[in-house]
């Protein structure tokens, strides 16, 4: 079982460019998550999924877009990246029981520069 | 919105010693879950214990175990027995009950060291 995966591992953008940080989870989970964590600091909440074709803001959503057309996968899209959006991002997932926790990949450090 | 704080930046501990980390939050919901992670500098978060709001007794993992206190909405870690591989940044998180996104709220975090 791989979990979820996120690709890539480390980017690095110039101010303006576009990329999409992949995540994928092979453990049949309906609810996925987008967060960024910034230095020192946790992580905050950027978008959440509760199923395919379903996605909503969370409490930092602002220069992302996200869209889930399958189960398995929950792609974050940077437009126009700017510095601020230099973090670290994390894909969860779960089953989305009150019960059941998150887990989480491994991360994707993208500098902007 | 929930918070949750976490008013230790940094502590340390000796090896073999008992440590306890912080956390109180703030809600307005009766049911909800909270939860300790551990980052190490893999940068992998680490589920190390959760705590069910409904459940007066608290929970324990190995030596990890919490004092939930809900009254007070506080929930702190207990790490017993120390070793050089509890050494990471541990967050406390909240997330609402059955209903919802099952969101996941974090707190600023605090670093661990341990002392040989």
């Amino acid at each position: 079982n791989a979990g979820v995966t996120q690709t890539p591992k480390f980017r690095i953008l110039k101010i303006g460019q576009s990329m999409t940080l992949q995540c994928t989870q092979d453990m049949n989970h309906n609810y996925m998550y987008w967060y960024r964590q910034d230095p020192g600091m946790g992580l905050k909440l950027i978008y959440y999924s509760v199923g395919a074709g379903i996605t909503d803001k969370g409490e930092v959503p602002n220069g992302y877009n996200v869209s889930r057309s399958t189960t398995e996968d929950f792609p974050l899209r940077l437009e126009l990246a700017a510095p601020s959006q230099t973090s670290v991002y994390f894909c969860a997932s779960s089953y989305g029981k009150a019960s059941y926790e998150q887990y989480f990949g491994p991360g994707t450090r993208l500098t902007v520069t | 919105a929930q918070t949750v704080t976490q008013s230790q930046p940094e502590m340390s501990v000796q090896e073999a010693e008992t440590v306890t980390l912080s956390c109180t939050y703030d809600t307005s919901e009766s049911d909800y879950y909270l939860f300790w992670y551990k980052q190490p500098p893999s940068r992998q978060m680490i589920l190390v214990i959760r705590q069910e709001a409904y459940k007066q007794q608290n929970a324990t993992e190995n030596r990890f175990s919490v004092n939930f206190q809900k009254a007070a909405k506080s929930f702190s870690l207990k790490i017993s027995d120390s070793q050089l591989g509890d050494a990471a940044m541990y967050f406390c998180a909240y997330r609402g009950g059955i209903q919802g996104a099952q969101k996941l709220v974090f707190g600023q975090g605090t670093r661990l060291t341990i002392n040989p």
